[in-house]
């Protein structure tokens, strides 16, 4: 009954440091999403996977990187981490609906609060 | 490109008042439209959606979203809010492209 677990829930790392966020979901969704929240900013869309093998930028990209080898893992890493990624991490997972395939709701992570300082 | 306006930033209220809430949408094709809410201190979770069918979509907790299509707006609405309402409040947007884009927020306070 785990649905989707994020890793680890709290870092906090230098500038310059590197980092990767894990991300695992057990229902297996096709969709799998990282954003991160801000203050007064909504969640902005960072990556994003329709499937294995397959990633795409979503609206916030730059700093970040990350891969899909298989259907459950999707990590997020940062390079070079720098003061503006000083943010809350959430990963979620969806599957096809409606008539277009568009993704469903959301299951998400409990998030993951990273401090660059 | 594909994108989510909710023009209310914060919204204060008195108990048993109404609420709507606006979200405009920006998206060339069909869409699932959802709204979600978050709790102080925790992650979001899914007050409603609305993937086909009738546009008067009914979720948890009494709200309520009605999917304009000419408009491109799904406005949440209750007829009668509590002071537990008190939240913010997403607006999101899916469509072909498999991008699920989310509003900047409402911040609703509920005053006793």
């Amino acid at each position: 009954n785990a649905g989707v677990t994020q890793t680890p829930k709290f870092r906090i790392l230098k500038i310059g440091q590197s980092m990767t966020l894990q991300c695992a979901q057990d229902m297996n969704h096709n969709y799998m999403y990282w954003y991160r929240q801000d203050p007064g900013m909504g969640l902005k869309l960072i990556y994003y996977s329709v499937g294995a093998g397959i990633t795409d930028k979503g609206e916030v990209p730059n700093g970040y990187n990350v891969s899909r080898s298989t259907t459950e893992d999707f990590p997020l890493r940062l390079e070079l981490a720098a003061p503006s990624q000083t943010s809350v991490y959430f990963c979620a997972s969806s599957y096809p609906a409606g008539v277009t395939g568009a993704p469903g709701e959301l299951f998400f992570g409990e998030g993951s609060r990273l401090t660059v300082l | 490109a594909q994108s989510v306006s909710q023009h209310n930033h914060h919204v204060i209220l008195s108990e048993a008042a109404s609420l709507e809430l606006g979200c405009n949408y920006s998206y060339g094709g069909t869409v699932n439209l959802f709204w979600y809410v978050q709790y102080p201190g925790q992650h979001l979770q899914l007050l409603l959606k609305y993937f086909s069918g009738d546009p008067l979509v009914k979720g948890i907790k009494g709200f309520e979203a009605e999917f304009i299509k000419s408009k491109f707006s799904f406005n949440l609405r209750k007829p009668s809010v509590q002071w537990s309402d008190t939240a913010e409040y997403f607006c999101a947007v899916g469509g072909a492209t498999n991008k699920l884009i989310f509003g900047t927020g409402t911040l609703l306070a509920v005053q006793p």
